[in-house]
């Protein structure tokens, strides 16, 4: 079956300018997750849906980045008026449950770049 | 938020060798341990999720084990091939908590 699928592959955007980020998790998985791996990083995390329960977004760098779920399965994560900091691979991950040993499946990322 | 450590950063290994790194990270409140494989311009794969103290796990040429007590997990690789050149990434989940905390991962090149 199809594994989760992130768009844009790549972004090259400018200082100030919004962007919005996408992914398509597998179907069936309740929770979603957002990552980002900076230069010279660990992987980072951001953000979590875990069916409809409230988002734990304690990862969130700041009030610049958001991020939505709709219907329990699409998400977009938005960054607005982004700096050149927020460059960056953004990955996104789905698992089916909350359970110990339930492994989390990553798209294949979007690199960010900003100009 | 869990500090989660891998070493070595980096290492080269000749084909056919065998080779392992370490994966250390806070014993308390342990929930559980993943590993992951990330080639380049591929998305990270799932190796192995393990919960339990005195864990073994093996996939292939690939083996895992995990000390829970003493906060740490180490990944073997027998034999080494060019295909397991990759980033070996480990990532700690503690109980409570809904994030993974990764290292800055393992990064292996098998040269031929």
């Amino acid at each position: 079956g199809a594994g989760v699928s992130q768009s844009p592959s790549n972004k090259v955007t400018e200082k100030g300018k919004d962007v919005e980020l996408r992914c398509d998790p597998i179907s069936g998985h309740t929770a979603l997750y957002w990552y980002r791996q900076s230069l010279g990083q660990g992987l980072e995390f951001l953000i979590y849906f875990q069916g409809n329960s409230a988002p734990d977004k304690s990862g969130l760098p700041s009030d610049r980045f958001s991020a939505e779920r709709t219907g329990g399965s699409v998400s977009t994560l938005t960054i607005q008026r982004t700096q050149q900091e927020d460059s960056a691979v953004y990955l996104c991950a789905s698992s089916l449950v909350r359970g110990p040993g339930q492994p989390q499946h990553f798209g294949d990322g979007t690199r960010l770049s900003i100009l | 938020i869990l500090n989660v450590e891998q070493s070595p950063q980096s290492l080269h290994v000749q084909e056919g060798d065998s080779t392992n790194f370490t994966c250390s990270f806070p014993s308390s409140n342990f929930y559980a341990l993943h590993w992951y494989r990330w080639e380049t311009a591929k998305s990270p794969e799932a190796l192995f999720v393990m919960t339990l103290n005195g864990d073994e796990k093996k996939k292939g040429r690939i083996s895992a084990t995990l000390n829970t007590k003493e906060g740490y997990s180490y990944l073997y690789i027998k034999g080494s091939q060019p295909e397991d050149s990759a980033t070996y990434l480990c990532a700690c989940r503690g109980d409570g908590n809904n994030r993974l905390a990764f290292g800055k991962g393992n990064q292996v090149v098998v040269i031929p």
